[in-house]
């Protein structure tokens, strides 16, 4: 059973491009979790998405920042006319309700904005 | 809300010695809480998971305690080797929520 996937590893874009994330969570998770990691910063909530639907989208930027996870396919996080300050590694979760609820993480995706 | 501390924020300890991080939380209704190890530009990997209903979890050389009550958890390392140098972070959702709350982390160097 894959992890948690993530691509890709490592994205440069300039200022005023769009970003795209990927996150494929393991096989039979149905959610995913989506945090950002600042240079020297801890990790932050920033969506909950299940099949189709936004559950919680309270630690995203209200400008830029979208996130999806359609029924079929990776979930996708999407940054529009990126800025140096959306520099940073950005995890994507996934977990399948159980009595556990164990998040597992996936290597990051490492954005550089020049 | 839901805060996370950890203490201290970095270690610097020999090879051998036997290590206590801790973690604080202010909301304690939380449903579990998860000790990861992060390696310097590397991922998450999960450590322990302790449920709520749950007092203590093991895993080889590592120990973690939940007191709910007094919103603490301690992670306890036996007989420290340089594979053990990382960041450990604890992370603890607020009650009824899965997303993680995540403490800053400390840093931990084993040296030889």
């Amino acid at each position: 059973n894959a992890g948690v996937m993530q691509n890709p590893r490592h994205l440069v874009r300039r200022r005023g491009q769009e970003a795209r994330l990927r996150c494929s969570p393991m096989k039979g998770h149905s959610h995913v979790y989506w945090y950002r990691q600042l240079p020297e910063e801890g990790l932050k909530f920033m969506v909950y998405l299940q099949k189709e639907n936004i559950i919680d989208e309270s630690g995203m930027p209200k400008e830029r920042f979208s996130a999806e996870f359609p029924k079929e396919g990776p979930s996708i996080l999407r940054i529009q006319q990126v800025v140096r300050g959306d520099s940073a590694a950005y995890f994507c979760a996934s977990l399948t309700v159980s009595s556990y609820n164990e998040q597992f993480f996936g290597p990051g995706t490492r954005l550089t904005v020049l | 809300k839901q805060e996370v501390t950890q203490i201290p924020a970095a270690l610097s300890v020999p090879e051998g010695e036997n290590l206590v991080l801790n973690c604080s939380f202010t909301d304690s209704a939380i449903y579990n809480l998860q000790w990861f190890r992060q390696d310097p530009g590397k991922g998450l990997t999960s450590l322990l998971l302790i449920q709520s209903s749950q007092r203590e979890q093991t895993s080889g050389r590592l120990n973690a305690s939940l007191d709910k009550s007094s919103g603490r958890s301690t992670l306890y390392i036996a007989a420290s080797q340089p594979g053990d140098s990382a960041t450990y972070l604890c992370a603890a959702p607020p009650g009824g929520y899965n997303k993680l709350i995540f403490g800053a982390g400390t840093r931990l160097a084993v040296h030889p």
